[in-house]
């Protein structure tokens, strides 16, 4: 069955850049995502990322995906304490037919620290 | 409206109660998704509406969980004889037509807590 798995836990240093990694199984994943949970808050997509890229950039978020690998991460340039949330992995599995509900890591919980 | 929206915000209950949860999807979005987070976990997919089509209810955890949907608007989640274990935030999203490429926007969710 599909599986998403993160490392539950990332602290780093203000201005610094952030690296949160993902591994997935479902080879036929189509699209990939992040998603940013704030305290209290609904999730936030972030960005996604199609199967048929390597990269994507968005501002100062970089998406990396090694299919090889199945492994996607999520880059944050120049961190802010406002950027510390939980970051959560996202796949649509193409084995999910008609349906099109998310699978998620169980998160990552970023805290930016002064 | 302007987003998804879900009530109660929060919701206490005794064990063996029901409870009902609602979810307003963005006006116009055909598709409509009901997840439960549990604590310090991801989110589990539980049921998908798609316009008129037959529910997909794959992810119900139990015959105590059920959802209806009104058309293509409002949908409530009721949860009957309700469980310590069904303790969790309950999310709600919506997508334009259900496509793979589409965003699923989500709702604040309602936390439930069964005493």
């Amino acid at each position: 069955g599909e599986d998403v798995e993160q490392s539950l836990f990332l602290s780093v240093r203000e201005g610094d850049s952030s690296v949160i990694n993902c591994t997935y199984t479902d080879s036929s994943s189509t699209y990939l995502y992040w998603y940013k949970q704030e305290p209290g808050a609904g999730l936030q997509l972030l960005t996604y990322i199609f199967s048929n890229m390597d990269m994507k950039q968005d501002q100062r978020l970089t998406v990396l995906l090694n299919k090889k690998d199945k492994h996607l991460s999520l880059r944050i340039a120049d961190t802010q304490t406002g950027d510390s949330a939980i970051y959560f992995c996202a796949e649509i599995p193409f084995s999910s037919g008609s349906a099109r509900q998310l699978t998620f890591g169980s998160g990552t919980q970023l805290t930016v620290l002064p | 409206g302007a987003g998804v929206s879900q009530s109660p915000s929060n919701k206490v209950t005794e064990k063996g109660k029901d409870v009902e949860l609602r979810c307003d999807p963005i006006s116009g979005h055909t598709a409509l998704y009901w997840y439960r987070q549990r604590l310090g976990q991801g989110l589990e997919f539980l049921i998908y509406f798609q316009g008129n089509s037959a529910p997909d209810k794959s992810g119900l955890p139990s015959d105590r969980f059920s959802a209806e949907r009104t058309g293509e608007s409002v949908s409530t989640l009721t949860i009957q004889r309700t469980q310590q274990e069904d303790s969790a935030v309950y999310l709600c999203a919506s997508s334009l037509a259900g496509g793979f490429a589409e965003t699923q926007y989500f709702g604040p969710g309602t936390r439930l807590l069964v005493l």
